[in-house]
């Protein structure tokens, strides 16, 4: 079936230090990819997604590329901030329109300044 | 502005009591979801729904259940059968059950049960 491998976290990093938070996935066919952002006490929102191979998506100083050789969307950011500080949840779609997002474990990022 | 409420934000029941979280949404979509929220688990999926009167059981759906009446709204019954109530649940709703429609989420509910 369809699964997302998120890193584990907690991450700790400094104010404006580089963000990269590895999320891997299976699936069949061509599924489209998404990244989550949940902040203290909120529920999620949408932070940007791909929905082909080489495709890059960018929300906030935040990209990912939807990479089909290694199966993978990871998220990066240049220089973080104290209020990027929330839960990361990488998810796929398998375009099936049959089955629901799949969301990975989540990975929580602290920034310290 | 349009969005998902849910309510209460905090709820707290006593063991063997059956409880309803609601969900209701002004986004005019079409499908709904619950998700439950454990610490080092991400999201699990309880139940779904497509459209009105219609709804499927995600991967953890044992002990709950679900009603769609009005597109609105997708109340959540948490019954005494489910064995560790507590968590943080979710509500999101899509504009179409077809997968590049992103989901738009409410704020929580967290639930506690002793």
């Amino acid at each position: 079936g369809n699964s997302v491998t998120q890193m584990e976290g907690p991450v700790t990093l400094s104010e404006e230090a580089f963000l990269t938070i590895n999320c891997t996935y299976t699936a069949t066919g061509y599924p489209s990819l998404f990244w989550y952002v949940q902040y203290p006490g909120e529920g999620l929102q949408l932070l940007l997604k791909a929905t082909k191979a080489d495709d890059k998506g960018s929300n906030k100083g935040f990209e990912a590329t939807y990479r089909k050789e290694t199966t993978s969307f990871h998220l990066e950011k240049g220089s973080v901030q104290v209020s990027d500080s929330a839960v990361y949840f990488c998810a796929l779609s398998d375009n099936s329109g049959n089955t629901p997002l799949v969301f990975g474990k989540g990975t929580r990022l602290s920034v310290i300044a | 502005d349009g969005g998902i409420t849910q309510s209460p934000k905090y709820l707290f029941r006593k063991e063997g009591q059956n409880v309803t979280l609601s969900c209701e949404q002004n986004l005019n979509h079409d499908a709904m979801y619950w998700y439950r929220q454990d610490p080092g688990q991400g999201l699990r999926l309880i139940y779904y729904s497509q459209i009105v009167n219609d709804f499927q059981k995600g991967d953890i759906a044992e002990g709950y259940s679900v009603s769609r009446e009005k597109k609105e709204s997708f109340p959540l019954t948490v019954t005494s059968a489910q064995k560790n109530p507590t968590a943080f649940y979710l509500c999101a709703s899509s504009g179409q059950f077809l997968n590049n429609s992103p989901l738009h989420f409410g704020n929580g509910t967290r639930l506690t049960v002793t």
